[in-house]
């Protein structure tokens, strides 16, 4: 099976732009989970989405959004980008509930 | 609220000798827990999870853990440590609920020396 795949890998924006991030999960994984990296921060859970239904939230300002479409694969966005946006943003597919998580390789996100 | 910590910000050791990385988790009920590795630029990858039954877990690349529910840890050991080994591992745990959102540690470096 193919793993996660995440497009772009790497992106440079300006501040005040917006940017769409793409995740494919595994074949037959229904959740998808979007984190954000940072060396000051770490690991930060964004939201998780199951059958194109937001399941929960992090807390992060309404910048950021996403949506899962019905083959499960995901998006997310920010609007309004901030120097502090620039991150790795990770994906990770579950099958269902199991908190079994398989993450991709991400996407480097830099704002200047 | 649940949290993870790894007290390990960086570790270095020398190519053969054993490993230990520490986690500690604040979890009410038996937590869902999990290693994961991180090589540079690159994503996480699963070494192995804890859900419930035998508290000696084995994962892949020779890792295991040990859940000791007493002390609230979910500790990391490898008795050999390779120098392909350097990266960084994460612990987290399962915040439970109707979700699949892990709650990770800040991390720890390891550096293997030759």
């Amino acid at each position: 099976k193919a793993g996660v795949t995440q497009t772009p890998r790497y992106l440079i924006k300006t501040r005040g732009q917006q940017v769409t991030l793409s995740c494919s999960p595994i074949s037959g994984h229904r959740s998808v989970s979007w984190y954000q990296q940072t060396p000051g921060q770490g690991l930060q859970f964004l939201f998780e989405y199951f059958s194109e239904t937001q399941r929960n939230k992090g807390n992060f300002p309404g910048r950021f959004s996403g949506r899962q479409f019905s083959n499960s694969r995901s998006e997310m966005n920010v609007s309004t980008l901030e120097l502090g946006d620039s991150a790795l943003y990770l994906c990770a597919s579950s099958p269902t509930q199991n908190y079994e998580q398989y993450f991709g390789p991400g996407t480097r996100l830099t704002v200047t | 609220a649940q949290s993870v910590t790894q007290p390990d910000i960086h570790i270095t050791v020398s190519e053969g000798a054993s490993l230990e990385l520490r986690c500690n988790y604040s979890y009410g009920a038996t937590p869902y827990l999990f290693w994961y590795v991180q090589s540079p630029g690159q994503g996480l990858q699963l070494l192995l999870k804890y859900f419930s039954g035998d508290t000696l877990v084995q994962g892949i690349k020779g890792f295991e853990a040990e859940f000791k529910r007493s002390q609230s840890s979910f500790n990391l050991r490898k008795p050999s440590v390779h120098w392909s080994d350097a990266a960084e591992y994460f612990c987290a745990v399962a915040s439970g609920g109707a979700t699949n959102k892990l709650i990770f540690g800040t991390g720890t470096l390891l550096a293997v020396q030759p």
